[in-house]
């Protein structure tokens, strides 16, 4: 079974800052996605980036970008020059991918969530 | 709103009585998920369907939950004699065919909506 693991319950960043929020996770398989969902207070869950686990190269966009370590099994998120707006709760999920075409999707594991606040 | 929607949002009930939740995912995606949300937790796996074939159900779906997807559009999810531990919030994702091509060509991704809030008093 696979399992995810974010350690860090909470965190907090300046405005305009960096910060990076940590993530691992445990599997046997070789194929598979990794995810960081942002979900704001009160407010739907969103994806903020994804990196397919055959790929060597981190995945970025715009602020957003992962450290992937695959032997390590770690999935780390850096976030730049952090904005007020980027205040939530960040979710890392893994999906394993299906053995063939047309097999059964599988569904998101998802951490236990780190809470981000980011101070003026 | 072309967004995944959820009906209701929020849902006070008594224990023992019967809940329906409504979810109407992005216009022809064909895969649906439903997750649980309780407080402090990631959301956790409850079922797929793919059209309307539940594919998959995690074992926390006891039998006194039931989900369809009769025209493989809507969801509907039932929770029979509701129990304070069934207090959550339940999530519904949709999720489009990724294109021709093989396992690696979707984009596999998830959009989800804004969830019911379920409290059983």
């Amino acid at each position: 079974a696979q399992t995810v693991t974010q350690s860090q319950p909470e965190m907090s960043v300046q405005e305009a800052e960096t910060v990076t929020l940590s993530c691992t996770y445990d599997t046997s398989e070789n194929n598979y996605y990794l995810f960081w969902y942002k979900q704001p207070p009160s407010r739907q869950m969103i994806l903020v980036i994804r990196q397919e686990a055959y790929k060597q190269q981190n995945a970025t966009e715009n602020r957003f970008s992962v450290n992937f370590q695959k032997a390590a099994k770690s999935f780390s998120l850096k976030i730049s020059d952090s904005q007020l707006g980027d205040t939530a709760m960040y979710f890392c999920a893994f999906m394993k991918l299906p053995k063939n075409y047309g097999g059964s999707q599988g569904n998101l594991i998802f951490g236990k969530g780190t809470k981000l606040s980011v101070k003026p | 709103d072309t967004g995944v929607s959820q009906d209701p949002r929020h849902k006070i009930t008594k224990r023992g009585q019967n809940v329906t939740f409504r979810c109407d995912p992005i216009s022809e995606h064909n895969r649906l998920y439903w997750y649980r949300q309780t407080l402090g937790q990631g959301p956790e796996f409850l079922t797929y369907f793919q059209n309307e074939a539940q594919l998959e159900k995690s074992r926390l779906l006891s039998d006194r939950f039931s989900a369809e997807r009769p025209k493989g559009s809507f969801s509907t999810l039932e929770i029979q004699r509701t129990e304070q531990g069934d207090s959550a919030m339940y999530l519904c994702a949709s999720s489009p065919r990724g294109p021709s091509g093989g396992p690696f060509s979707g984009s596999y991704e998830q959009y989800f909506g804004p969830g019911t809030r379920l409290t059983v008093t």
